[in-house]
């Protein structure tokens, strides 16, 4: 079955503290995974793909299909990374569908 | 990108009524979903609906419960039926291109609660 696995659900660090945020999929043949972020009082955005292979905000994620992870990095912490993020994978070309880990919250203290 | 118009953005609903929601994007779209967000849970997919004919159910999901219409390529709608208090959840509205890369944009969710 597919799944997408976010074993926190809240990790909270100080500013400048590198992030760690993991995500471990189950699906056999060859995913797209997806990073969305959910900002106060915003709706759900993308904050990078995985066939990108981009830095946004700071922020990178590398596929480790060995592992089946997905884990989204940040050496240095901002306050305003602070918010939701939900680890998403997307495993058809048939379907389009989009299967969602159960987010973790970052807080950030200053 | 596509813009989301999603209402309404919250509802309190006696049992055994019907909700509907509606979603409407600024422009030709794919696909469409529509998701739930239960309390502490993940976002689940209830099914795509389909323009011009009856939509996707995922398993656990059944028409009579959640009929969906889209009449057309910019506009859906969800209809919660004969509400009880388990299904007060965030429900939402998400949108998409064919492709594994394509992106997926959000409406802003509708949460109902059912007392």
């Amino acid at each position: 079955a597919q799944r997408v696995t976010q074993p926190e659900k809240l990790l909270s660090v100080f500013k400048g503290a590198p992030v760690e945020l993991k995500c471990n999929y189950s699906y056999s043949g060859s995913p797209e995974l997806f990073w969305y972020v959910q900002y106060s009082r915003q709706r759900l955005q993308l904050l990078l793909r995985h066939i990108s292979r981009e830095s946004i905000k700071g922020f990178t994620a590398d596929l480790n299909k060995g592992e089946t992870s997905f884990h989204l990095k940040k050496p240095f912490a901002q306050e305003e990374d602070s918010a939701m993020y939900y680890c998403a994978l997307k495993a058809s070309y048939n379907t389009d569908k989009l299967i969602f880990g159960t987010g973790t919250r970052l807080q950030v203290f200053p | 990108s596509a813009v989301i118009s999603q209402k309404p953005s919250r509802d309190i609903c006696q049992r055994g009524t019907s909700l509907t929601i509606q979603c409407q994007v600024d422009s030709q779209v794919t696909m469409m979903f529509w998701y739930r967000q239960q309390p502490g849970q993940s976002l689940t997919l209830i099914a795509t609906a389909n323009q011009g004919s009856e939509a996707t159910y995922e398993s656990g999901f059944v028409i009579d419960k959640f009929p969906i219409s889209r009449p057309n390529l910019t506009f859906s709608t969800l209809t919660v039926s004969n509400m009880s208090p388990e299904d007060s959840s965030i429900y939402l509205c998400i949108v998409g291109g064919r492709g594994l890369d394509t992106e997926a944009f959000f409406g802003q969710g509708t949460r109902l609660t059912v007392v």
